[in-house]
């Protein structure tokens, strides 16, 4: 069974910092997506990652992804306040048949304080 | 404009009283999925499709039904729904292959009395 584990769960920071947010996952996979989830919405795709070293960048968000070592990090530079929302890792558990779906991270709840 | 149409936004029942719940895409995707949103746990999947008449079992199955019987639609039924469903849903599609995000519908809030 894919496991995704993503930390830190919860994160307040304050405006104009760095910070990393890490998702592991527990099975072979090079296909990775981040989601955004703003409060009381739906989720927004950020980025989508095919392979192993894609670095895929955004603004303030950068994220990359490590196949070997089954983990993909979203940096977040010089935070601002819209930032903030839950951000969810989810990783492709594609079987050559066809998608079989994403399994999610529980989530990153960011908070950026002026 | 594309889009992953869920209805209804907020739906409040009582056990037992069958409800269903609709999705539709106007992106002639293949693949069509389920999610339940429950705080701490993120997002799992309930049930996905991958063509007209092609449905399978995703992590959290029980309890749910679905249907493809058009492209385009991908129904979510409670035959019997309970407490424990109380949850937020989200339906999802892409093209089939891997490697496309997902288009998310706005959600469905459910509450079962």
């Amino acid at each position: 069974e894919l496991k995704v584990e993503q930390n830190p769960l919860f994160l307040s920071m304050q405006e104009g910092k760095n910070y990393t947010i890490y998702c592991n996952y527990s099975t072979t996979s090079d296909r990775l997506y981040w989601y955004r989830q703003d409060p009381g919405k739906s989720l927004e795709s950020l980025f989508v990652l095919l392979s192993n070293g894609a670095v895929k960048q955004e603004g303030r968000l950068m994220a990359s992804l490590d196949t070997k070592a089954r983990l993909s990090t979203l940096h977040i530079t010089a935070a601002v306040h819209d930032l903030s929302a839950t951000y969810f890792c989810a990783v492709d558990t594609y079987s050559g048949g066809g998608a079989d779906g994403l399994t999610f991270g529980k989530g990153t709840h960011l908070i950026i304080q002026p | 404009e594309a889009q992953v149409t869920q209805n209804p936004r907020y739906l409040i029942t009582v056990t037992g009283k069958k409800l269903t719940v609709t999705c539709s895409q106007n992106m002639n995707h293949e693949y069509m999925s389920w999610y339940r949103q429950d705080p701490g746990l993120g997002l799992r999947q309930i049930y996905y499709s991958m063509n007209v008449e092609v449905t399978d079992k995703g992590d959290v199955p029980e309890g749910y039904k679905v249907s493809r019987k058009e492209k385009r639609n991908f129904p979510l039924i409670l035959e019997s729904p309970s407490p424990n469903q109380t949850s937020l849903y989200f339906c999802a599609s892409t093209y089939l292959g891997g490697g496309e995000k997902l288009f998310f519908g706005s959600g469905t809030q459910l509450s079962v009395l």
